[in-house]
């Protein structure tokens, strides 16, 4: 099946700092979606990307769709202690009718005040 | 606006005996999905339903696991017999007729 690989596994930084994780996958993906989950609660949607090239912000948070179609970005600016939690990768990898997402393995965020 | 409802919240149950997991999809979504994560394998698709028609069942484990959606405001994700090994967090997701999928707050499931 696919796989999407995610990284780092996770990160230590100080609040302040800039964030890049990245998902890489073996096969084209025409959506990617970022999500971030707290303990305890479901993930929520970050930032939804649909074509190749696309860039797109959140607050301070920014995506970025791969031209390959195989790997997508996100980076957080100034990073916050409520930053912390576990960023997911997800993506689609086929048209039409196939509303499946395939997930990375996660990124744990720690952030030190 | 409320979002997907999932209860309960947390399940303990011994094994052997039987579990229903319930949802409450966002109002107005055509679209449901129920996933199982754990720590070792993460967040897994077990079955997804397009107006109240299961699609895509191919993630259910086995026959122990059966999933419903009567109406377009309620699924059931039923495991009967439980099993240790069935313990994980389950979530319900629904999306509108595109690719973004909106998650519940899931359900802790023990089974001892």
């Amino acid at each position: 099946g696919q796989q999407l690989n995610q990284s780092p596994q996770s990160m230590f930084i100080q609040e302040g700092e800039d964030v890049s994780m990245n998902c890489t996958s073996s096969s084209i993906f025409n959506t990617w979606l970022w999500y971030k989950q707290d303990p305890g609660e479901g993930p929520v949607l970050l930032i939804a990307l649909y074509k190749a090239g696309e860039l797109t912000s959140n607050g301070r948070l920014t995506a970025q769709f791969g031209i390959t179609r195989k790997d997508s970005f996100l980076n957080i600016s100034a990073s916050i202690p409520s930053d912390v939690g576990i960023y997911f990768c997800a993506g689609r990898s086929s048209g039409g009718s196939n509303y499946k997402l395939t997930f990375g393995k996660g990124t744990l965020l720690t952030v030190n005040p | 606006d409320a979002g997907v409802i999932q209860s309960p919240r947390h399940e303990v149950t011994e094994m052997g005996q039987e579990v229903t997991l319930r949802c409450k999809p966002i109002s107005g979504h055509d679209y449901l999905f129920w996933y199982r994560q754990t720590m070792m394998r993460g967040l897994e698709l077990l079955i997804y339903f397009n107006n109240n028609v299961p699609i895509d069942d191919s993630g259910m484990p086995e026959d122990r696991f059966s999933a419903k959606m009567p109406n377009a405001s309620f699924s059931t994700l039923k495991i009967q017999p439980s099993e240790p090994r069935d313990s994980a967090v389950y979530f319900c997701a629904s999306s509108f007729s595109r690719y973004e999928q909106y998650f519940g707050p899931g359900t802790r499931l023990t089974v001892t």
